[in-house]
């Protein structure tokens, strides 16, 4: 069975330093994909970034990068230069692809970020 | 500029009542989603719907139910059947039928309405 796993609750960083937010995942099946979501206090998820399983790169947008380590099953995100409105809970969620049929995207229980000025 | 609306954003029933929540979009979207989020959990599929006149099931659809007579509109009502409706729910849509449509096509949420039943 898929499963998404987040084993950091909570993290701090100071401002304008660099954070890693973890995120190991378990499929069987080679096609998925793994997104991560920023939800700030007010509730709403914001997609931040993708990465398939055959991108050969990983995946960039700004200050986001993930650091893809496919035999690890892990799909760690990366935030430079924090910055305090970066603080937030951040979901790591897969999706994936098994015959021809697509599964649900399924999220970890996220990481609450908390940037200190 | 185009996005999903979910109204209310806070919503108190008393417990043995129906409450719909409502999620609009003007994405032109095919699929739309609603979630179920607890503290310290993750978000957890209620139903989904790929096409109007159609839905799916997702992982704790009982006690709930959900229409989609229109593409924009995908309202979720909580039963008295289900036992915990205390949560924060969300709503979601995608450009096509399913969340990886175009494989990397991501979500898009609503704001969420928190539901307060006592």
């Amino acid at each position: 069975a898929q499963k998404i796993t987040q084993t950091q609750p909570g993290m701090f960083v100071q401002e304008k330093e660099a954070v890693t937010l973890d995120c190991t995942y378990d499929t069987s099946d080679p096609s998925y994909g793994l997104f991560w979501y920023k939800q700030p206090s007010s509730g709403e998820m914001i997609f931040l970034i993708y990465q398939g399983s055959y991108d050969q790169q990983n995946a960039t947008e700004g200050r986001y990068s993930l650091n893809f380590q496919k035999a690890r099953k892990s799909a760690n995100l990366v935030i430079s230069a924090s910055q305090l409105g970066d603080s937030a809970m951040y979901f790591c969620a897969m999706v994936w692809w098994y015959g021809g049929s697509q599964g649900n995207l399924i999220f970890g229980k996220g990481t609450k970020l908390s940037v200190k000025p | 500029d185009g996005g999903i609306t979910q109204s209310p954003k806070y919503l108190f029933r008393k417990e043995g009542q129906n409450v719909t929540l409502s999620c609009e979009q003007n994405l032109n979207h095919d699929a739309m989603y609603w979630y179920r989020q607890d503290p310290g959990q993750g978000l957890r599929l209620i139903y989904y719907s790929q096409i109007v006149n159609d839905f799916q099931k997702g992982d704790i659809a009982e006690g709930y139910s959900v229409s989609r007579e229109k593409k924009e509109s995908f309202p979720l009502t909580v039963t008295s059947a289900q036992k915990n409706p205390t949560a924060f729910y969300l709503c979601a849509s995608s450009i096509g039928r399913g969340p990886w449509s175009s494989y990397n096509s991501p979500l898009h949420f609503g704001n969420g309405t928190r539901l307060t039943v006592t």
